[in-house]
């Protein structure tokens, strides 16, 4: 059980494009859903805190217009890199709570080239 | 500012041996630890958490062990085994384990066969 997907798994993109990327809780609803961004050899940093019915809360530094985070359902959340550049390459991974349980469940991430 | 660093980005251990991986954090409002492995572009799997009510918690071969007062907590692999190879990355949260995570730099485990 708990088990987070994520969709693409790998984009490649031209630049000025905008990408979405999903994540799913398969087996479980999640009021609160995670989204974390990965540099080369770099630690996961959080972008933002996407809670349903209600406006994802930013990370300090993190655009919200140009990293735009839509959580409709209790299994969808959504990101969408508008006007990708390639700086914004990188490895997304999103994660999702399970009531009752004091962890997060990681997707497989999702890799974005931009070229 | 990083708040939570693992300082040895590598270590490699025998087969057999124990694993001691570090993580030293500078937020005292951290009450809830956890450690991930993570295989390269793959999502982190959860392996063991802590709160700070305890200084210890074990499952299975895994051992975590929490210093508050030293704002330091490590993990004991024992025994390693080939498998366990990946990366480590421990993270830290304010309100248990559904808050967002702070994340450290990870540590790369090789453990040779």
């Amino acid at each position: 059980g708990a088990v987070v997907s994520q969709h693409p798994s790998w984009v490649i993109c031209k630049s000025g494009t905008s990408v979405k990327i999903e994540c799913r809780s398969l087996d479980f609803q999640a009021t609160t859903m995670f989204w974390y961004r990965q540099f080369p050899k770099q630690s996961l940093m959080l972008m933002a805190t996407s809670n349903e019915g209600s406006k994802a809360t930013y990370e300090q530094g993190v655009e919200k217009d140009k990293f735009l985070i839509n959580h409709a359902s209790l299994t969808l959340s959504t990101l969408t890199v508008t006007s990708a550049h390639p700086e914004d390459s990188s490895f997304y991974i999103c994660s999702a709570v399970l009531a009752g349980v004091e962890t997060q469940y990681f997707g497989p991430g999702t890799r974005l080239l931009v070229l | 500012d990083q708040q939570v660093k693992q300082n040895s980005p590598s270590l490699s251990v025998q087969e057999g041996r124990i694993s001691i991986l570090n993580c030293d954090y500078t937020n005292s409002m951290f009450d809830y630890f956890l450690w991930y492995k993570k295989y390269p572009a793959e999502g982190p799997t959860f392996l063991i958490s802590i709160s700070s009510i305890k200084d210890k918690n074990e499952d299975g071969r895994f051992t975590v062990f929490l210093n508050k007062s030293a704002k330091h907590l490590s993990l004991h692999i024992v025994p390693s085994q080939p498998g366990d190879s990946a990366v480590y990355f421990c993270a830290a949260s304010e309100y248990g384990g559904t808050y967002k995570y702070i994340f450290g730099t990870g540590t790369r485990l090789k453990v040779l066969a």
